[in-house]
C-alpha cells in the first residue's frame, strides 16, 4: 500500500513568518513529487514539482526532497493570507502514473 | 487556454438515477483521470486512462465506469447513483513530459 504522509495541521503562521509544510512517503519507488494548493470548494492547484534530491526554487516557494530519508517538504517565506489554504503533497510512482496524495495540511496565515 | 472542463459543476440526484459526469481536455494529454474527495479520506483515484481505449481501476472504482473513445474526452459514468456516492469529483489530465497533473474544476454530487 503505498502511502503519504503529512502533518495533519492546522498549521497557523503570522503574515510575514516561514510556513514549512512536511511530507514522507513509503513508496521507495516513487519518482517525482508534487505540491498542490487548494483553496476551499475549490479544485488543486499545482504550484512546485520536484524531481530530484535537494531543493527547488520557484518565488517564494521552496520544495525539499530527501529520498533516503523519503522526506518531501514545501517552505513559504514572507507568508500571505492569501496563501491560507489546504497543501496537498503527492507523489508519483509506476508505469501506471499513479499519484498519491496525502490528506492535506490546512494553513492559516494570520493577518 | 489550456484547460481541463467538467460539467456539470453541481448535480443533485436520487438513488438509481443513471449520470454522468463529463470531462474535457484541450492539452493533447494521454494520461486522464478520475478522483473523489471526501472530507478526511483525501483524494483518491477511481479510475485512470494512459491512452485512447486504454482505461484500467484505481483505489476506489466500484460503482463507477468509464469510457476513453478520444483523447480528449474521459466522462464518468455512474450507472446506478448512491448515498455513499455524494462527494466532490475531480477529473484531471497529466502532462507526458513531466507528469504535473492538472485538475478541472470540480464536480459537486449530492446522491438522495
Amino acid at each position: 500500500q503505498k502511502e503519504v504522509e503529512q502533518n495533519s495541521g492546522p498549521l497557523s503562521v503570522p503574515e510575514g513568518a516561514i510556513a514549512s509544510l512536511n511530507c514522507t512517503y513509503s513508496d521507495r519507488g516513487s519518482q517525482s513529487f508534487f505540491w498542490y494548493r487548494q483553496y476551499s470548494g475549490k479544485s488543486p492547484e499545482l504550484i512546485m514539482s520536484i524531481y530530484s534530491n535537494g531543493d527547488k526554487e520557484d518565488g517564494r516557494f521552496t520544495a525539499q526532497l530527501n529520498k533516503a530519508s523519503q522526506y518531501v517538504s514545501l517552505l513559504i517565506r514572507d507568508s500571505q493570507p492569501s496563501d491560507s489554504a489546504t497543501y496537498l503533497c503527492a507523489g508519483l510512482s509506476g508505469s501506471a502514473r499513479q499519484l498519491t496524495f496525502g490528506s492535506g495540511t490546512q494553513l492559516t496565515v494570520l493577518p | 487556454e489550456a484547460q481541463v472542463t467538467q460539467n456539470p459543476r453541481y448535480l443533485i440526484t436520487v438513488t438509481g438515477k443513471k449520470l454522468t459526469v463529463t470531462c474535457s481536455q484541450n492539452m493533447n494529454h494521454e494520461y486522464m483521470s478520475w478522483y473523489r474527495q471526501d472530507p478526511g479520506l483525501g483524494l483518491r483515484q477511481i479510475y485512470y486512462s494512459m491512452n485512447v481505449e486504454v482505461t484500467d481501476k484505481g483505489d476506489v472504482p466500484e460503482g463507477y465506469k468509464v469510457s476513453r473513445k478520444e483523447k480528449r474526452n474521459f466522462p464518468l459514468i455512474l450507472e446506478s447513483p448512491s448515498p455513499n456516492q455524494t462527494s466532490l469529483y475531480f477529473c484531471a489530465s497529466t502532462s507526458g513530459q513531466y507528469n504535473e497533473q492538472f485538475f478541472g474544476p470540480g464536480t459537486r454530487l449530492t446522491v438522495l
